[in-house]
């Protein structure tokens, strides 16, 4: 079965500082991958998500994120975060002959001015 | 477009209550489904629907009834309500792979 394993639980940052959230996932096959967001009190926006094609995707808000397959690995980046970007993210795998969506545990990211 | 509109937005349920959640979706997306949103446990699939009149489980699907009559309309029963079932709630749609959430459903079993 397919699972999604986002080590870091609960990141804090002061701003401007630099920004990375790993993400792995346990599927041999072809995959679509997401990274989505969670501002406090909202529900879940997407951040990014790889198809195929270049795997360093870009994001909205300046994020972007590197599909490494033979680690199996979705890491979430940002040069410089803003306290703005506190939330939770969430990666999310779905294997390509699926329709579900498979989530990780999630990451709380706290950012201080 | 609305999106996905999910009612109601909170609820308190007594044990044993039955309850069902609405969710609407106006962007003529074959597939919905529901989540569960739990603290440290992301979210969890309880059931979701490739297209009208097919519905499957996902991962936590117990104590859980979903249907599919039309393709705008995806509600979720609650038959008999269990603390356990404190939660929030997510409906979504997609396309091409990518999730449109609602905005959740706090609902809270005493």
């Amino acid at each position: 079965a397919q699972s999604v394993s986002q080590h870091n639980h609960h990141v804090i940052l002061s701003e401007a500082a630099s920004l990375e959230l790993g993400c792995n996932y346990s599927y041999g096959g072809t995959v679509n991958l997401f990274w989505y967001v969670q501002y406090p009190g909202q529900h879940l926006q997407l951040l990014l998500k790889y198809f195929s094609g270049d795997p360093l995707v870009k994001g909205i808000k300046g994020f972007e994120a590197e599909f490494i397959k033979s680690k199996f690995s979705f890491n979430l980046r940002k040069p410089s975060v803003q306290w703005s970007d506190t939330a939770e993210y969430f990666c999310a795998v779905n294997a390509g002959n699926t329709d579900k969506l498979i989530f990780g545990t999630g990451t709380r990211l706290q950012v201080f001015p | 477009n609305a999106g996905v509109t999910q009612t109601p937005k909170f609820r308190i349920l007594k044990i044993g209550q039955s309850m069902t959640l609405q969710c609407a979706q106006d962007m003529n997306h074959n597939y919905m489904y529901w989540y569960r949103q739990d603290p440290g446990m992301g979210l969890k699939l309880i059931y979701y629907s490739v297209g009208a009149g097919i519905t499957d489980k996902g991962e936590v699907p117990n104590g859980y009834n979903v249907s599919r009559s039309t393709t705008e309309d995806f509600p979720l029963r609650l038959e008999l309500a269990a603390p356990s079932q404190t939660s929030v709630y997510f409906c979504a749609s997609s396309f091409s792979g990518e999730l449109f959430f609602g905005e959740g459903s706090r609902l809270t079993v005493l």
